[in-house]
């Protein structure tokens, strides 16, 4: 089975501008979380879709907005983009059976706002 | 708020020891446990699951965890300089994982 694949890997962008990740999860999974990853905070969950409705959310602002998709595709935007913003961007999947939520993680796609 | 502690390292330990990771969890209502390795630059790599109290071996790894004092531990056996990386705990929530922040461990050769 293929893996999590993200696109693109690597974005540069500017402060103002907005952004879209995209995810495709293992086939068969139908829930997809999305992480922000900094040195000094860790894993922070931003949001989880399944079956295209959010289900979950983190902490974050409203800058911060995803969407999933028929075949479980999901993306992610940022608006407005901030320095703090600058991080590397995780998705997962997950097969949600029961009450057993392994994710398996994609490659990540590394932000730089400058 | 729910949190995931985890000393942040780094544990350095020769190459054949035993490396020990602990990690604590403050949601009693956690049922699953999940241990990541993520090496540097890259994502994290699932590499252990512990539901139930008790022990779970697999090859070099095992997962304990006591959920009476909400403590989850991963001992790795005949460590080797391929498994420096930092280790990521993470507990379940409802469709959720809240993770810690990573202990980094060394091996030395």
């Amino acid at each position: 089975k293929a893996g999590v694949t993200q696109t693109p890997r690597y974005l540069i962008k500017t402060r103002g501008q907005q952004v879209t990740l995209s995810c495709s999860p293992i086939s068969g999974h139908r829930s997809v979380s999305w992480y922000q990853q900094t040195p000094g905070q860790g894993l922070q969950f931003l949001f989880e879709y399944f079956s295209e409705t959010q289900r979950n959310k983190g902490n974050f602002p409203g800058r911060f907005s995803g969407r999933q998709f028929s075949n479980s595709r999901s993306e992610m935007n940022v608006s407005t983009l901030e320095l703090g913003d600058s991080a590397l961007y995780l998705c997962a999947s997950s097969s949600t059976t029961g009450q057993v939520y392994e994710q398996y993680f994609g490659p990540g796609t590394r932000l730089t706002v400058t | 708020q729910k949190e995931v502690e985890q000393n942040s390292g780094p544990l350095s330990v020769p190459e054949g020891a035993i490396a020990s990771l602990n990690c604590t969890y403050s949601d009693r209502g956690s049922q699953s446990f999940f241990w990541y390795r993520q090496y540097s630059g890259k994502s994290p790599e699932l590499i252990m699951s512990i539901y139930s109290n008790g022990d779970k071996e697999d090859g070099r790894f095992t997962a304990q965890l006591n959920k009476a004092s909400q403590y989850v531990s991963l001992l790795i056996r005949d460590s080797q300089p391929s498994d420096s990386a930092t280790y990521l705990c993470a507990a379940s929530g409802y469709s959720t994982l809240t993770f810690g922040k990573g202990t980094m461990l060394l091996v030395s050769p």
